[in-house]
């Protein structure tokens, strides 16, 4: 089955830049979504089709994918971003879905 | 946007069965899928299969075929999980999502019902 590795963890001062990777096999030729997830909450949509917003969510937060790589970026961070993010895909050799192994964002 | 409306944490016995349900309210229900997405304690979400309730087609994980039947009742808007067999690895929280693909191929997760924890011990 299809695998997606993030890193465990970011760290990012108030006002910088975090980027989130999500590393899979060729993973430009699939569409790309995230999530956030707030302690004891349900994971929120933050990206869809590698760079789309649902309506609500900051433009602060965009993405892209290409070669082996997708990325999640959080410009100019708050410390309301803290929160594990997750990538997903849908594996169509299965019609699988599969997520990420998540990162925690912690906020300095 | 729908809205989803789980049922209450349940606690379980090894071997026992445990049956979750997932009400929507607004938007539409029956052409999207349900999902179902369970989180063990400190881990990652990992997809459980989902349901298209206007046909009962439904797809499992592998790794849960022959334990998982999901169900959904139309007239109820409601979607249900059963998962049979427990043991103490079971234990999360489950939950339902409604999947959607705007651009036709592809499948995102725009609305999640609050979750369910289910304990087995």
């Amino acid at each position: 089955s299809y695998v997606l590795t993030q890193p465990p963890s970011v760290s990012v001062a108030p006002g910088k830049t975090a980027r989130i990777t999500c590393g899979g096999n060729n993973i430009e030729t699939r569409s790309v979504h995230w999530y956030q997830q707030k302690p004891g909450q349900a994971p929120v949509l933050v990206i869809y089709y590698d760079s789309d917003r649902p309506s609500g969510i900051p433009e602060r937060f965009s993405g892209s994918n290409s070669g082996n790589t997708a990325t999640l970026t959080i410009s100019r961070v708050e410390a309301g971003d803290e929160a594990d993010y997750y990538c997903q895909v849908w594996d169509s050799s299965s019609d699988h879905r599969v997520f990420g192994t998540g990162t925690r964002v912690a906020v300095l | 946007q729908v809205q989803l409306l789980q049922s209450g944490a349940e606690v379980k016995k090894p071997g026992s069965s445990v049956k979750v349900s997932c009400k929507a309210s607004g938007g539409t229900f029956g052409r999207s899928a349900i999902s179902w997405v369970r989180q063990a304690p400190g881990q990652g979400p990992q997809w459980m299969g989902g349901i298209i309730p206007i046909s009962g087609t439904t797809d499992y994980a592998e790794q849960f075929q022959g334990r998982v039947t999901m169900t959904a009742d139309e007239s109820t808007r409601t979607a249900y999980m059963e998962l049979s067999s427990l043991r103490s690895e079971d234990t999360a929280v489950y939950y339902c999502a409604r999947e959607s693909s705007s651009r036709g191929y592809s499948y995102y997760f725009d609305s999640w019902g609050q979750g369910t924890l289910v304990t087995v011990s």
